[in-house]
This record gives structure tokens, C-alpha cells and sequence, in this order.
């Protein structure tokens, strides 16, 4: 049973550009969450999502950031006109149903982005 | 209100020893602390957890104690092993959203 895949693993962009990092979540898991992860700190909560739903995404940036769960495909952190700012470790998680709720979260290995 | 503290930063301990990582939380209404341990350029991945019904934990060579009067929370490593060199994230949850929150994290290197 493939664990949670996240690609790319590495993403490098220039200020302005735009990052589209996926996740695809365990087999039977429909719960995704992502955070972020910044350099010598902890991973910060960023959204919740199920299968073409948000549930939660009380910890995003208000711009530029986005996410989205289709039905068919991957799970996708969307980041528009990054910035330096921007340049972090992002780490998908996924749940199966009934599951989430007790912190069991099954991480991805993350996607590191760094902006130039 | 949301915040998870941990301490220390940072642990050195001895082979055979015991490393011991402390986190303290406000919100009583976080109903589940899981400890998360992650190797660098790794994911975090679950290593033990705990209910505020329950004071101790024990897996192996890992224990959480739990004080909930306090609002504190412990994770104990017994007989320390190279191997176990990680950065260590204790974390709080509430409800059934699945959103972690987490401590700053403690870097542990055991030394042989």
C-alpha cells in the first residue's frame, strides 16, 4: 500500500511565477490536509479537504494561496506570484474517513519550495 | 488560546540514556496529542498518542505521561539509541477536523 505521494519533491521558482504542488493520498484515505513547514519552525495547519469539498481552510493565506480536491485526481496546493516568503517545506497528509479526528495524519515526504 | 509550547529546542543524551521532551497547551478543549517524530527530509510520521482520560502511555521504549490538571504533556525515550536522532513534534487536536497543532519541535541527538 503506497504511502502518500507528493510531488514534485523539489520546486524551484523566481518571484512571480506560480507553484502547483500535488498530493495524492493513501489508498482508501479521503481526507487531505496540507501544512507548511518553515526553516527551524513547526508545521503550520494550512487546509482540510474531502473529495471536491473544503472543510477548513482557516490557516491559509488569504491571497495568492489555493487548494482544491477533485473527484478524479490528485489533491493540489496552488500558490500564485510567490514571493521569498514563500519558500518552505509543504507537507500533504491524508486520513481515512472516521479517522481524522484522532490526529492520526499519514505524511507525505513534502514538497520544498524555494523561491529565487 | 491555540498554541502548543514545547521544550527544549534542542537534547543531547548518551547512548542507553533517557531523552525527555516536554509540551504544555492552553486550549482544554483539545481532546487527543499525538507525538510526531521526523528525520530529516523526511515526513513526520506518528509515533505515539494519547487521550486526556488516560495519564500514561507506554510503546516500547517510548511514554507519554500526561497532566491534565496541568495542561502538560511529556514524551520520555528510554534506553536512547543513535537511531532515534530525529526531531520530535508534540501536537493537540480537537473535534474531528483532524487539525494538528503543532509544538516547535525538539531536535534529539543521541550520541553512541
Amino acid at each position: 500500500n503506497a504511502g502518500v505521494m507528493q510531488n514534485p519533491r523539489h520546486l524551484v521558482r523566481r518571484r512571480g511565477q506560480e507553484a502547483r504542488l500535488r498530493c495524492s493520498p493513501m489508498k482508501g484515505h479521503s481526507h487531505v490536509y496540507w501544512y507548511r513547514q518553515l526553516p527551524e519552525e513547526g508545521l503550520k495547519f494550512m487546509v482540510y479537504l474531502q473529495k471536491e469539498n473544503i472543510i477548513d481552510e482557516s490557516g491559509m493565506p488569504k491571497e495568492r494561496f489555493s487548494a482544491e480536491f477533485p473527484k478524479e485526481g490528485p489533491s493540489i496546493l496552488r500558490i500564485q506570484q510567490v514571493v521569498r516568503g514563500d519558500s518552505a517545506a509543504y507537507f500533504c497528509a491524508s486520513s481515512p474517513p472516521n479517522r481524522g479526528g484522532t490526529g492520526e495524519l499519514f505524511f507525505g515526504e513534502g514538497s520544498r519550495l524555494t523561491v529565487l | 488560546q491555540q498554541q502548543v509550547k514545547q521544550s527544549p529546542q534542542s537534547l543531547i543524551v548518551q547512548k542507553g540514556g533517557i531523552s525527555i521532551i516536554n509540551c504544555a497547551y492552553e486550549n482544554t478543549a483539545f481532546d487527543y496529542f499525538p507525538w510526531y517524530q521526523q528525520f530529516p527530509g523526511k515526513g513526520p510520521a506518528l509515533l505515539i498518542a494519547i487521550r486526556p482520560d488516560v495519564s500514561e502511555k507506554k510503546e516500547g521504549r517510548f511514554t507519554i505521561s500526561f497532566n491534565k490538571s496541568a495542561k502538560q504533556f511529556s514524551l520520555h525515550i528510554m534506553d536512547s539509541q543513535p537511531g532515534d536522532s530525529a526531531t520530535y513534534f508534540c501536537a493537540a487536536t480537537t473535534g474531528n477536523t483532524g487539525k494538528l497543532i503543532f509544538g516547535q519541535g525538539t531536535t534529539l541527538q543521541v550520541k553512541p
